[in-house]
């Protein structure tokens, strides 16, 4: 089983969508998460750190579950710049981050 | 410029050369990552730094790679006798680690490694 997994989408959706990415981890004494997002042929950028309480930051919503190992992205009002592929990140182990495959997100007008 | 730097860009070799690639973190960041990224995947973790010790290699790593950061600044990736299987794009990341659950990677663009 891998360490943090996602459906890899294509999420095709348009504008003005609500849209969610799961993601579920198997460590259960990971201890930080995050979801970061990376453009075509870029380097991944950090969208915006989990925390239990989850938490808002404009469209974007993140929760985290430890009792399912489980967390989501929500992204509501979809606009045509969040095309991008969504990568949920757990650390594990000595702290090293690890990445899922990567949830790709279309948004058409 | 003040963020990740990774040198060179793009690298086209033969299969059973050696390369090399460097990078360079933000300054005052003390722990330096490499990952390894193939099409459609996310990145693959192949081994950190925290100054200048290397805390962790990842097991899927062939005797082939050797990385480095002997002052604890830059960092330097070597793969002998690449095979075709290297290719992909090998991006470096950096953080400011102080413990806490909270660190955050900056990446470079990466150098993508093509071998013919």
């Amino acid at each position: 089983r891998k360490e943090v997994e996602q459906d890899p989408g294509p999420f095709n959706v348009p504008e003005g969508a609500t849209v969610a990415f799961n993601c579920t981890y198997s460590n259960s004494a990971s201890q930080s998460f995050f979801w970061y997002r990376q453009d075509c042929r870029k380097e991944p950028k950090l969208l915006m750190s989990v925390y239990s309480s989850g938490n808002e930051d404009g469209r974007f919503t993140a929760q985290l579950n430890r009792a399912s190992q489980y967390i989501s992205l929500l992204i509501r009002d979809s606009k045509l710049s969040d095309s991008a592929t969504y990568l949920c990140v757990v650390t594990t182990g000595f702290q090293k981050l690890v990445f899922g495959t990567g949830t790709r997100l279309l948004v058409s007008p | 410029d003040t963020g990740v730097s990774q040198d060179p860009r793009h690298k086209i070799t033969k299969r059973g050369q050696n390369v090399t690639f460097r990078c360079d973190p933000i300054s005052e960041h003390n722990r330096l990552y490499w990952y390894r990224q193939t099409l459609g995947q996310g990145p693959e973790f192949l081994t950190y730094f925290q100054n200048e010790a290397q805390l962790e290699k990842s097991r899927l790593l062939s005797d082939r790679f050797s990385a480095e950061r002997p002052k604890g600044s830059f960092s330097t990736l070597e793969i002998q006798r690449t095979e075709q299987g290297d290719s992909a794009m090998y991006l470096c990341a950096s953080s400011l680690f102080q413990g806490g659950s909270n660190e955050k990677l900056f990446f470079g663009s990466g150098t993508q490694l093509s071998v013919l």
